[in-house]
């Protein structure tokens, strides 16, 4: 079946250091891919997405790259502020028009000043 | 629109209690997803529904676990008994159906259920 892949957290960085979390998954056909973040006591909310291959979506300072090739689309910033501080989601949708959402496991990441 | 407006925010109840939460979603939307979330099992979809009849409820635990949509603007999950494993914080999301393969879920504040 489908499913998403996520680096383990807890993810500790310095304000304006460099962000990369890994992200992998498993689906037939051509998925949509997604990365929502959740911030304390809050419910997710959608970060970015990609519809298709070599599509990069971007929002917030953050990026990622569907690669189909490797099966990725690993999440981004170049400068992560405290305010980033979150639980992070990788998520897919196998096919257009097909609305169940299979999220990974979440990487949690604290900034500190 | 508010958003998805999920009630109440936090409920603490006994062990063999019914417990009802209740699910509000963004007015248009055709979808509606019931998800609980725990530290040891992450963000899991109990059951689905769409344009208010459940699609998949593969997800839903146990019998103890139902879900209903009557209408459009209301959704409900109910734990009859609940159990101290049923304690998770429980979000709904809905979204809209356009097809083209990038369609949002907005999720809902989320209810945390303390089963004691």
């Amino acid at each position: 079946g489908d499913s998403v892949t996520q680096m383990e957290g807890p993810v500790t960085l310095s304000e304006e250091a460099f962000l990369t979390i890994n992200c992998t998954y498993t689906a037939t056909g051509y998925p949509s891919l997604f990365w929502y973040v959740q911030y304390p006591g809050e419910g997710l909310q959608l970060l970015l997405k990609a519809t298709k291959a070599d599509d990069k979506g971007s929002n917030k300072g953050f990026e990622a790259t569907y690669r189909k090739e490797t099966t990725s689309f690993h999440l981004e910033k170049g400068s992560v502020q405290v305010s980033d501080s979150a639980v992070y989601f990788c998520a897919l949708r196998k096919e257009p028009g097909y609305q169940k959402v299979t999220f990974g496991t979440g990487t949690k990441l604290q900034v500190i000043p | 629109d508010a958003g998805v407006i999920q009630s109440p925010r936090h409920e603490v109840t006994e062990m063999g209690q019914e417990v009802t939460l209740r699910c509000k979603p963004i007015s248009g939307h055709d979808y509606l997803f019931w998800y609980r979330q725990t530290m040891m099992r992450g963000l899991e979809l109990l059951i689905y529904f769409n344009n208010n009849v459940p699609i998949d409820d593969s997800g839903m635990p146990e019998d103890r676990f139902s879900a209903k949509m009557p209408n459009a603007s209301f959704s409900t999950l109910k734990i009859q008994p609940s159990e101290p494993r049923d304690s998770a914080v429980y979000f709904c999301a809905s979204s809209l159906t356009r097809g083209r393969g990038d369609d949002e879920a907005f999720f809902g504040q989320g209810t945390r259920l303390t089963v004691v």
